[in-house]
């Protein structure tokens, strides 16, 4: 069975910029895939950040963006800040109607 | 505004079964594919489930795969989640979630807990 994966852990300074890998343990991620990104802090519900590669949710600020790199989705922060300090999670369409998570990247801003 | 509201959580026995709810408000929920997903205590996020707008069609994780029922009743703007056979593994709290654009989970509820145990 095909594996999302993620980075386990990032850090990153403040005001930097990190990018966010979402990849598959065989093959390569495309649009077809319509990776999704989502932000989660402990206790509290995910948010949705990006859907559909590199669409922005509604009031997510545009320090947000979603792409294609290479053969992975990648979400990037740029100017990151301290309540950016969250888990990221990102989710891909594998057909047949089903979704995958990947594991979850814990981003520290320090 | 979309609001989702989950309820019907608890605890539950091994073996045993629990129907969740998600009200939903804000949006004509007969427009939209919902999915459930869940969060095992300090884990990930795991798809569980997705139902199409008319609740014709559905699809589940193997892991629920034959005890995990979704549905939905668009006259009442609620969706359900019906697990049976309860195991251990399948405590966790349990998200439903609005699909956007292409069809991901988008507009998030704030979770269920469900509590496997003896």
């Amino acid at each position: 069975q095909t594996v999302v994966t993620q980075e386990p852990s990032f850090s990153v300074s403040p005001g930097g910029t990190v990018t966010l890998t979402c990849g598959l343990s065989s093959g390569s991620v495309s649009t077809s895939y319509y990776p999704s990104w989502y932000q989660q802090t402990p206790g509290q519900a995910p948010r949705t950040l990006i859907y559909n590669t590199n669409t922005r949710s509604s009031g997510v600020p545009d320090r947000f963006s979603g792409s294609i790199l290479g053969n992975k989705a990648a979400l990037t922060i740029t100017g990151a800040q301290a309540d950016d300090d969250s888990d990221y999670y990102c989710v891909l369409y594998m057909g047949s109607g089903s979704w995958v998570f990947g594991g979850g990247t814990k981003l520290t801003v320090l | 505004e979309v609001q989702l509201v989950e309820s019907g959580g608890g605890l539950v026995q091994p073996g045993g079964s629990l129907r969740l709810s998600c009200a939903a408000s804000g949006f004509t929920l007969r427009n939209y594919w919902m999915h459930w997903v869940r969060q095992a205590p300090g884990k990930g996020l795991v798809w569980v489930s997705r139902i199409n707008t008319d609740g014709s069609s559905s699809n589940y994780a193997d892991s629920v795969k034959g005890r995990f029922t979704i549905s939905r009743d668009n006259a009442k703007n609620t969706l359900y989640l019906q697990m049976n056979s309860l195991r251990a593994d399948d405590t966790a709290v349990y998200y439903c979630a609005r699909a956007g654009g292409a069809a991901a989970p988008v507009y998030w509820g704030q979770g269920a807990l469900v509590t496997v145990s003896s």
